[in-house]
C-alpha cells in the first residue's frame, strides 16, 4: 500500500514541551510539506523540503522545526515556543514532475491532532 | 496577492441539486488549481484539478469551470448526494515543490 502515514493520531502536550510529530511517505515523492488546520481556516504552510537535508519555511514556522534526514521522513516539532499550538497537523507530499507541464499534486496524510492541555 | 478567497463559508443543498463553489484569486502566476475534498478528522483528498489553459474540466458529477481574464474558478457537484457532505477547498500554486495557497473552506451539507 502506497501512501503517507502520521503519526500519533492524537497528541496532548503540556505547557512548557516540545512534541515531535512524525510523516512517512512510500510514494518516492521527492518534496514533503507541514499544513496547520484551525478551525474555519484553510490550510497553512509551515515547513517544506524539496530534497533530503534542505527546508525552506512557510508563512507559520515560528515555533516550529524540522529535518529531512532520509527521504521517506520529515519529522515536525513543536516547540515550547509556539504559543498556540492546539491545531490539526497535516503531512503531504509530491512529486517533483521531470518535465512540462509541471503540477503540484499534493497527497496528504490522516492527520494529528495535538491538544493543549 | 497570495490569497484565495472561497465562497460561500457554508452551504446547504438537497438531494440531486447542483452544489457549486466559487474560488477567486490575485495572482497570475498561479498555474495549478486544485479542489479538495475533506470528511471530518481526515486529511483532505484530491478531488480535481484544473490548469488555465483550458476553460473546464469534467471528472463524473464534478466539475471546474474556470475563468482567467476573471481571475476566478468554480466547482461544480451535480446530482449533489449525502456523501458528498464534507468541506471543500480550493487551492492555488505556481511551482512544483511550493506551498498550495488554500481558500478557507466550504462546509457542503447535502440534505435527503
Amino acid at each position: 500500500d502506497g501512501g503517507i502515514t502520521q503519526s500519533p493520531k492524537y497528541l496532548f502536550r503540556k505547557e512548557g514541551q516540545n512534541v515531535t510529530l512524525s510523516c512517512e511517505q512510500n510514494l518516492n515523492h521527492d518534496a514533503m510539506y507541514w499544513y496547520r488546520q484551525d478551525p474555519g481556516q484553510g490550510l497553512r504552510l509551515i515547513y517544506y523540503s524539496q530534497i533530503v537535508n534542505d527546508f525552506q519555511k512557510g508563512d507559520i514556522a515560528e515555533g516550529y522545526s524540522v529535518s529531512r534526514e532520509k527521504k521517506e521522513s520529515f519529522p515536525l516539532t513543536v516547540t515550547s515556543a509556539q504559543k498556540n499550538p492546539t491545531a490539526f497537523y497535516l503531512c503531504a507530499s509530491s512529486r517533483l514532475a521531470g518535465g512540462p507541464p509541471v503540477v503540484n499534486e499534493q497527497f496528504f496524510g490522516p492527520g494529528t491532532r495535538l491538544t493543549v492541555l | 496577492q497570495q490569497q484565495v478567497k472561497q465562497s460561500p463559508q457554508s452551504l446547504i443543498v438537497q438531494k440531486g441539486g447542483i452544489s457549486i463553489i466559487n474560488c477567486a484569486y490575485e495572482n497570475t502566476a498561479f498555474d495549478y488549481f486544485p479542489w479538495y475534498q475533506q470528511f471530518p478528522g481526515k486529511g483532505p483528498a484530491l478531488l480535481i484539478a484544473i490548469r488555465p489553459d483550458v476553460s473546464e474540466k469534467k471528472e463524473g458529477r464534478f466539475t471546474i469551470s474556470f475563468n482567467k481574464s476573471a481571475k476566478q474558478f468554480s466547482l461544480h457537484i451535480m446530482d449533489s448526494q449525502p456523501g458528498d457532505s464534507a468541506t471543500y477547498f480550493c487551492a492555488a500554486s505556481n511551482q512544483a515543490g511550493t506551498a498550495l495557497i488554500f481558500g478557507k473552506g466550504t462546509t457542503l451539507s447535502v440534505s435527503s
